[in-house]
C-alpha cells in the first residue's frame, strides 16, 4: 500500500538548519509531485509548496521562498525539506503529501506522511 | 490567496449527535474543497473531496453540501472515532489554502 514515512522530531537551536525526509512507498516515486504542508503549534495547516519528482524542479509559496529547500533522493524514493539559517516560528510539524493522481493542476491530498515535528529553542 | 474562513473552531458533542462544520470562501472555488480529519499519531485522513464525494472508505454518515461560496461539512449519528479536528482545503487555485480547524470534541 502506499506510504509516506517521514524522519524522526527534531531539536534546534536558532540559526541552525534542519533536514527532514519523507520517505514514499507503495507507487512509483516519480510519477507524482510531493508537496510539503507546514503546522505551527495550535495553528493550522499551511501549504509551502512542492516538488516535481521526476524533474526536481521546486515550486514554493510565497512564505517559503529564500529558507527552504526541497530536494530529492529519487533512488531512494526520498523527498526532503531543508530549512536553513532557523527561527523560533519555525517550530512546527511539517508533512509530506501526495495528490491521488500525477496531475500538477491543484488537487487534494490523498496521502499524507505522519509529520515531523521541528522545535527551534535556544 | 483564497482565503478559507472555517467554524466554529471547537464544537462540543455526544455520540449520536449531528453536527456540522462550515467553510466559506473568499471567492467562488466551484466545488473543489476537499475535507481532512486529523488524530494525533494519525496520517491525515482525506474524508471528501469535490464539495460532497466521499473518498472510499469514508463512512456514510459523513456529507458534504455546498451553497455558493459556503461549504458544510455534517457528520450524522457520531460515533467515538469521529472525535477529531477537521479542516476542508481548496484546490481551486494555488497556492492552496486551508481553513483554521475545528477540533470536535466529546461533551
Amino acid at each position: 500500500q502506499i506510504q509516506l514515512v517521514q524522519s524522526g522530531p527534531e531539536l534546534k537551536k536558532p540559526g541552525e538548519s534542519v533536514k527532514i525526509s519523507c520517505k514514499a512507498s507503495g507507487y512509483t516515486f516519480t510519477d507524482y509531485a510531493m508537496h510539503w504542508v507546514k503546522q505551527a503549534p495550535g495553528k493550522g495547516l499551511k501549504w509551502m509548496g512542492w516538488i516535481n519528482t521526476y524533474t526536481g524542479k521546486p515550486t514554493y509559496a510565497d512564505d517559503f521562498k529564500g529558507r527552504f529547500v526541497f530536494s530529492l533522493e529519487a533512488s531512494a524514493s526520498t523527498a526532503n525539506l531543508q530549512i536553513s539559517n532557523l527561527k523560533n516560528e519555525d517550530t512546527a510539524t511539517y508533512f509530506c503529501a501526495r495528490y491521488r493522481t500525477g496531475t500538477t493542476v491543484a488537487n487534494w491530498f490523498a496521502y499524507w506522511g505522519q509529520g515531523t515535528l521541528v522545535t527551534v529553542s535556544s | 490567496d483564497v482565503q478559507m474562513t472555517q467554524s466554529p473552531s471547537y464544537l462540543a458533542a455526544s455520540p449520536g449527535e449531528s453536527v456540522s462544520i462550515s467553510c466559506k470562501a473568499s471567492k467562488s472555488i466551484s466545488n473543489n474543497l476537499a475535507w481532512y480529519q486529523e488524530k494525533p499519531g494519525k496520517a491525515n485522513k482525506l474524508l471528501i473531496h469535490s464539495g460532497s464525494t466521499l473518498q472510499s472508505g469514508t463512512p456514510s454518515r459523513f456529507s458534504g453540501s455546498r451553497s455558493g461560496t459556503d461549504f458544510t461539512l455534517t457528520i450524522r449519528s457520531l460515533e467515538f472515532e469521529d472525535f477529531a479536528v477537521y479542516y476542508c482545503q481548496q484546490y481551486n487555485e494555488y497556492p492552496l489554502t486551508f481553513g483554521s480547524g475545528t477540533k470536535l470534541e466529546i461533551k
